[in-house]
């Protein structure tokens, strides 16, 4: 069945560096994009979402980019911090408004001080 | 806001016994979402409400699951029996839901272990 995937399983970046999370989606009726970041022992926190009519959005330090044309989509974090160490999961609606969302495997983000 | 409450936050169990999770989602928020999360991977929907009706549980192996949220608001769901393999986070999670997508909201979850 179509699935959200990842690129990466873990990212290890120096503290005040820029990270880059990447995602690839496969259906193409997707219409809602949404990354999350999950710290042990806690739920899913919303970061930021993304329509389908948008090709960018931004947050304070992050940044999500869409490219419907390939099916990606990344969450750039800008001066990455340790509180920033956590698994982050892209998600996605495949269509409609019943807002259900398709989680990907996640990738574990390690920031060294 | 208060966020979305579920109890109890740990449940350890034998295989073939029964469990229940109970949730509370953020008040207002039409829509409440089981998700269960195996260790190392994504959230998988279970079921979907929208107020006390199901929207999708096509997820949910009905045989041994299910799911209830009588009054639109509290939610729980209960497993009987329970297999080893239903050793997992359960997930609940609420969203506004008016007409169109919003971010859904997340409890701390329930891990369950089944031994």
């Amino acid at each position: 069945g179509e699935s959200v995937g990842l690129h990466l399983p873990t990212l290890s970046v120096q503290e005040g560096d820029n990270s880059i999370i990447n995602c690839a989606y496969s259906n193409s009726a997707s219409d809602y994009f949404i990354w999350y970041k999950q710290e042990s022992g806690k739920g899913p926190q919303f970061i930021i979402d993304i329509r389908s009519n948008m090709d960018k959005r931004q947050g304070q330090r992050v940044t999500v980019l869409l490219n419907k044309t390939v099916k990606h989509l990344s969450l750039q974090i800008a001066a990455t911090q340790p509180g920033d160490s956590a698994v982050y999961f892209c998600a996605e609606n495949q269509g409609g408004s019943q807002g259900n969302l398709i989680f990907g495997k996640g990738t574990k983000l390690s920031v060294k001080p | 806001e208060a966020g979305v409450a579920q109890s109890p936050r740990y449940k350890i169990i034998e295989k073939r016994q029964s469990v229940a999770f109970w949730c509370n989602p953020i008040s207002g928020h039409a829509t409440l979402y089981w998700y269960q999360q195996i260790l190392g991977q994504g959230p998988k929907l279970l079921i979907q409400f929208q107020n006390n009706g199901v929207v999708d549980d096509s997820q949910l192996p009905k045989d041994r699951f299910s799911a209830e949220r009588l009054k639109g608001v509290d939610s729980t769901l209960k497993i009987q029996p329970a297999k080893l393999e239903d050793s997992a986070v359960y997930l609940c999670a609420s969203s506004l839901s008016r007409g169109s997508i919003s971010p859904l909201h997340f409890g701390n979850g329930t891990r369950l272990t089944v031994t």
